[in-house]
């Protein structure tokens, strides 16, 4: 158990719809990330904050918006989503802002599946 | 712009054997490399991590090999066991606050 929860495990919506996906990091870590994984793609970095501050953008595209609170738990915001949205998104967990000595420990993801 | 390479076909070895996946990189100079290791439908696990002035780093059965010049690294299981089979990513890591991900390499054990 890695100690990052996510919820829910499964999400099934429609197009045009917006749904929130939530993330809670292991206790103490400050740096929440974000990521998406299809099938037919790896797993594409959206968005990473820092104790409470966005710090890094991947290719998160404009419908998406994430957040992270001052509890630390983040979530992520889809909307207008499209069937292309359906994937894996996995949320990662590290201590500090910097990888080198702290490496991402991710939830099992929320499965999302747009009809 | 930056890439990074692993075998997108599967690695398909017999129990006891070592498996070595490859991680080559292009466009850019990382400081350090980690790899990952991902069941199907869970999120990735850290294995290892090795930095640029290091050429090999072990822990029990694994090995990283990384190579600035070849722009490679190399992950070597030994004694492989069926329950190493899983999907192995690598990630190179310039920007310490990115973590990008090649695509994995799928292995398999059979006994």
């Amino acid at each position: 158990d890695s100690g990052v929860t996510q919820t829910p495990k499964h999400l099934i919506t429609a197009t045009g719809q917006r749904v929130t996906l939530r993330c809670s990091p292991r206790s103490g870590d400050l740096s929440v990330y974000w990521y998406q994984q299809s099938l037919d793609q790896g797993l594409q970095f959206l968005i990473q904050y820092y104790n409470g501050e966005e710090r890094a953008k991947g290719n998160i595209l404009e419908r998406f918006s994430a957040q992270q609170f001052p509890d630390l738990h983040s979530e992520l915001n889809l909307s207008s989503l499209e069937l292309g949205d359906s994937a894996l998104y996995f949320c990662a967990s590290s201590v500090r802002d910097s990888l080198e000595n702290s490496p991402l420990h991710f939830g099992n993801g929320t499965r999302l599946t747009v009809t | 712009s930056q890439k990074i390479e692993q075998n997108s076909e599967a690695l398909n070895i017999q129990e006891g054997k070592t498996a070595t996946l490859t991680c080559n990189y292009t466009n850019y100079s990382p400081a350090y490399l980690q790899w990952y290791r991902q069941d199907p439908g869970r999120g990735p696990v850290f294995l290892l991590l090795i930095r640029e002035n290091e050429k090999e780093k072990r822990k029990e059965r694994l090995k990283v090999t990384f190579d600035t010049t070849l722009k490679q690294s190399l992950f070597h299981i030994t004694a492989s066991q069926p329950a190493d089979s899983a999907t192995y990513l690598c990630a190179p890591i310039m920007n310490t606050d990115k973590l990008i991900f090649g695509t994995g390499t799928r292995l398999q054990v059979f006994p």
